[in-house]
């Protein structure tokens, strides 16, 4: 199994719904994060969670909400979805004794329609 | 604020061909940390490399290799003798932690390895 796990890999939703893409692992850190990819803008910061108690906004947190459910999940909905929210999202986590800066799930791909 | 700059959106290079791609920081950070990622067509992230600024040592892994240099704020990416597996969108990030809080990305550049 990955290490960091998100579901769904892809999805298409209409504009105006209420979706939820989740997030766990298994690499025992305490720091989740959400980004999102845009063509030439590179990873942007949604969300990030230093512990279950802690959530705190990124540079793009307009129109997302999130839900520290245990240390190993961390899920992003996006409220009520329209089409600029398309993009390719992706959780991560990381730790002070990881040499590896982020542990990066898969992605998942949102299309909004 | 930091920031990070890959100036080439897309680069295109006959297998077996060298090809460097750039990376410029800024931040006011005296300590701090660059990496490497590579994205290759599935999607999925992939960890290449991490240096502290305290190490301008250039890195060899095999074909990969990185020149740090602080007087310019570079972070440049060598690949050398290029391969088709090589195809993918690289990113360059900072943060001002070893462990990646709050990573700033570049854009990130596009390589296709032709054959």
């Amino acid at each position: 199994d990955a290490d960091v796990t998100q579901t769904p890999r892809n999805r298409i939703t209409k504009t105006g719904k209420r979706i939820m893409l989740e997030c766990s692992q298994t690499k025992g850190h305490d720091r989740m994060y959400w980004y999102r990819q845009d063509p030439g803008l590179g990873l942007r910061l949604i969300y990030y969670s230093f512990d279950v108690k802690d959530i705190n906004k990124g540079e793009i947190s307009d129109g997302y909400s999130v839900s520290r459910q245990a240390q190993a999940k961390f899920s992003l909905s996006l409220e009520s979805a329209i089409p600029n929210q398309t993009a390719l999202y992706f959780c991560a986590t990381s730790d002070l004794d990881s040499d590896y800066g982020y542990t990066f799930g898969s992605g998942t791909r949102l299309t909004v329609v | 604020a930091q920031k990070v700059t890959q100036a080439q959106t897309e680069i295109s290079v006959v297998e077996k061909e060298d090809v460097t791609l750039d990376c410029v920081y800024e931040t006011r950070d005296t300590t701090y940390y660059l990496f490497w990622y590579k994205q290759p067509p599935s999607g999925e992230l992939v960890f290449l490399i991490r240096r502290n600024s305290f190490d301008e040592q250039n890195e060899i892994s095999g074909r990969y290799s990185w020149n740090f240099q602080k007087s310019t704020s570079s972070f440049n990416f060598t690949i050398t003798a290029s391969q088709v597996v090589d195809s993918a969108v690289y990113f360059c990030a900072l943060s001002e932690f070893a462990y990646g809080q709050n990573f700033v990305f570049g854009p990130g550049t596009r390589l296709s390895v032709l054959p």
